[in-house]
C-alpha cells in the first residue's frame, strides 16, 4: 500500500500568518490526492480535489500543489477557523490511504 | 444539505461480528458509491471499501476475507459487516459518499460523524 507521510505533525502559527502543509507518498499517486479539514464534532471537509482543484464553497485562500509523490497545502492567510487538523487521502492505488494529519493549531 | 449518520453497537466481543449501518439523509443513496473507512486510536485513516448503490463492491485486501458491504435503497442505507474481530479492530469507523467527480476518480464530500467501536470482553 502507498504510504502518505504528512509533515509537519504540529504546526503553530497565528492567525494573518502563510501555512504549508505537506504530504509525499511513498510511490507515485499522479495527481490524485485530496486534502480534508477535520474539526472535534464535525464531519471531515473536502478541500482540495486532484491535487490542486477547490471543492465547492471552498474560500481561495486554501490551494494545493504538487504531482506524483510530492503534494501541498497552503493557506495563504490563516482565519480563526482554519485551527484544525489537515489530513491528504491518495486515489492513485488501490487500496486507497490517507497520511495521518497535520494538527494547525494557534500560536 | 445530505447528512450520513452511522449507527451499531459501541463494544462488540472479540471473535464476533461488527456491524454498522449508514443512514443517508437528506438526498438519495441511488447514483452514488458510498465508502466505509475506520481510523484506530493514534493511526491514520484506513479505507475498508466502497459499494455502488446498484450493490457492486470493492474491499481493500488487507480486510477483504472479513468484509461484506451491502446497500438497501428501500431504507437509504449503506451496511458494514466485519467478522472474527479482534482488538485491532478496535477504531472510529466513518461512512461516507463519493460525490465529486474528479478528472478520473470520485471523491469524498459528506462523511457521517464517526462512531467509535471498542472490540474488547
Amino acid at each position: 500500500d502507498i504510504v502518505l507521510t504528512q509533515s509537519p505533525a504540529t504546526l503553530s502559527l497565528s492567525p494573518g500568518e502563510r501555512a504549508t502543509l505537506s504530504c509525499r507518498a511513498s510511490q507515485s499517486v499522479g495527481s490524485y490526492l485530496a486534502w480534508y479539514q477535520q474539526k472535534p464534532g464535525q464531519p471531515h471537509r473536502l478541500l482540495i480535489y486532484d491535487a490542486s482543484n477547490r471543492a465547492t464553497g471552498i474560500p481561495a485562500r486554501f490551494s494545493g500543489s504538487g504531482s506524483g509523490t510530492d503534494f501541498t497545502l497552503t493557506i495563504s492567510s490563516l482565519e480563526p477557523e482554519d485551527f484544525a487538523v489537515y489530513f491528504c487521502q491518495q486515489r492513485g492505488n488501490w487500496p486507497d490511504t490517507f497520511g495521518q494529519g497535520t494538527k494547525l493549531e494557534i500560536k | 444539505q445530505e447528512q450520513l449518520q452511522e449507527s451499531g453497537p459501541g463494544l462488540v466481543q472479540p471473535s464476533e461480528t461488527l456491524s454498522l449501518t449508514c443512514t443517508v439523509s437528506g438526498g438519495s443513496i441511488s447514483g452514488h458509491y458510498w465508502g466505509w473507512m475506520r481510523q484506530p486510536p493514534g493511526k491514520a485513516l484506513e479505507c475498508i471499501g466502497y459499494i455502488y448503490y446498484s450493490g457492486s463492491t470493492n474491499y481493500n485486501p488487507s480486510l477483504k476475507s472479513r468484509v461484506t458491504i451491502s446497500v438497501d435503497t428501500s431504507k437509504n442505507q449503506f451496511s458494514l459487516k466485519l467478522n472474527s474481530v479482534t482488538a485491532a479492530d478496535t477504531a472510529v469507523y466513518y461512512c461516507a459518499r463519493y460525490g465529486v467527480r474528479g478528472s478520473r476518480y470520485l471523491w469524498f464530500d459528506s462523511w457521517g460523524q464517526g462512531a467509535l467501536v471498542t472490540v474488547s470482553s
